[in-house]
């Protein structure tokens, strides 16, 4: 199963700020690489598809880079609301696979 | 608009059995799959595995083969899991969640909890 590193496992955010998180992969996943928000108590919400496209009704200060094994998700300007739990998932490789997860707080 | 609309709670004693639904509405549904997920307390996500809503064809993640099983009613446009031998490593909120032949989750269900406990 292809493995999924996520870090930090936690980021202390300034409203405002803009930052990046990061997913590497135990092997190359090309760019099928997604991103995904979750809030307490709700589902996963699609944020960035194939490491980089843009998702219909998603904020423009979130983006996606990267390829292979190594991916980046940034936020330009976090926003209080963006206080939340963020997962990449592989989908080059059955079985589809989840990282761990960055969850976002308040410093 | 896309709609998953998963079943209720469930409250189910160890080594009981459990079927799950998500009735789906406004789109399409033969020409998607369906996925289901896991997600314990405080933990990550799991892909169960998934079904082609036009011929039921299955997936399934090699941990949840004969744990799950996936089916569908292309008539009501829902996906069901059936889960067996319940025990508490199986208490979790189970989710839906729509992809195409992409591989990414688009839509998602609103998840099922569900408690394992005598």
């Amino acid at each position: 199963d292809v493995a999924l590193t996520q870090s930090p496992a936690t980021l202390s955010v300034t409203p405002g700020e803009r930052i990046s998180l990061s997913c590497r992969a135990s092997e190359s996943v090309d760019t099928y690489l997604h991103w995904y928000q979750q809030k307490p108590n709700e589902s996963p919400r699609l944020l960035i598809k194939y490491a980089s496209q843009s998702i219909s009704g998603i904020p423009s200060r979130f983006s996606g880079s990267g390829s292979g094994t190594d991916f980046t998700l940034s936020i330009n300007g976090v926003e209080l609301e963006d206080l939340s739990i963020y997962y990449c998932q592989q989908g080059n490789n059955l079985p589809l696979t989840f990282g761990s997860g960055t969850k976002l707080e308040i410093k | 608009e896309v709609q998953l609309q998963q079943s209720g709670a469930e409250l189910v004693k160890p080594g009981a059995s459990v079927k799950l639904s998500c009735k789906t509405s406004g789109y399409t549904f033969s020409n998607y799959y369906m996925s289901w997920l896991k997600q314990m307390p405080g933990q990550n996500i799991e892909w169960i595995g998934n079904i082609y809503g036009r011929n039921g064809g299955t997936g399934y993640n090699q941990k949840f083969k004969g744990k799950a099983t996936l089916t569908v009613d292309k008539s009501s446009s829902t996906a069901y899991m059936d889960l067996s031998s319940l025990t508490s490593e199986d208490s979790a909120v189970y989710f839906c969640a729509r992809s195409g032949y992409s591989w990414y989750f688009d839509f998602w269900g609103p998840g099922t909890m569900v408690t394992v406990s005598s």
